[in-house]
């Protein structure tokens, strides 16, 4: 059974269009993240839910938006997508304060 | 500003010898350090985690040592084997946002060569 699973794997889309990417955890974790890995390999933290509270907000444009409908799943819906937008997104999660469990990524590709 | 570094893009070592991986940081609010190890189209692994009130962890073939006055941290691997293959991530954490927010060194590519 995959800890943190995330879908999808791949997603090919326009500029302008909006996409969400989902992920769930069965790891009974309390905390969730998303990163993001641009071209140059850096992976930085987006955003983390601790018990469905955003805990951390980097400076990530608005129209990144992540929702926790409860502590086993973490999703994040993008508006308006530009070409700046095409990267790797990993999810994470993990115990408040212990190492972080992540998903395979979702390598989104924007045209 | 890149508070975590790995100035070592990629290393080649043959099996069965060490394998050492250097990872520097800047901040010196940072109290834990992690690795994490990366196949390709996998997401990162956890590998080995260290204190700041620790200079040394072990865990099987794996050590991490720690210099907080150089703020310098690496990896041993001994023996290498040929599945230890992968990127290596450094991170860092603490401060205000606690062990929350990992800073990520660029990475390292270790190869092991048969």
């Amino acid at each position: 059974d995959t800890a943190v699973s995330q879908t999808p794997k791949y997603l090919v889309t326009q500029m302008g269009n909006d996409k969400s990417i989902k992920c769930e955890q069965n790891l009974g974790h309390d905390t969730m993240y998303w990163y993001k890995q641009d071209s140059k390999k850096f992976l930085k933290i987006m955003f983390s839910y601790n018990n469905k509270e955003l805990i951390i907000n980097e400076t990530v444009p608005n129209r990144f938006s992540p929702k926790s409908p409860d502590k086993a799943h973490l999703n994040l819906h993008i508006n308006s997508l530009e070409l700046g937008d095409s990267a790797v997104y990993f999810c994470a999660s993990s115990l408040l304060g212990q190492p972080q469990h992540f998903g395979d990524g979702t390598r989104l590709s924007i045209l | 500003d890149q508070q975590v570094k790995q100035n070592s893009p990629s290393l080649s070592v043959q099996e069965g010898r060490i394998s050492i991986l250097n990872c520097d940081y800047t901040n010196s609010m940072f109290d834990y350090f992690l690795w994490y190890k990366k196949y390709p189209a996998e997401g990162p692994t956890f590998l080995i985690s260290i204190s700041s009130i620790k200079d040394k962890n072990e865990d099987g073939r794996f050590t991490v040592f720690l210099n907080k006055s150089a703020k310098h941290l690496s990896l041993h691997i001994v023996p290498s084997q040929p599945g230890d293959s992968a990127v290596y991530f450094c991170a860092a954490s603490g401060g205000v946002q606690g062990a929350q927010k990992l800073v990520f060194g660029q990475g390292t590519r270790l190869t092991i060569n048969p």
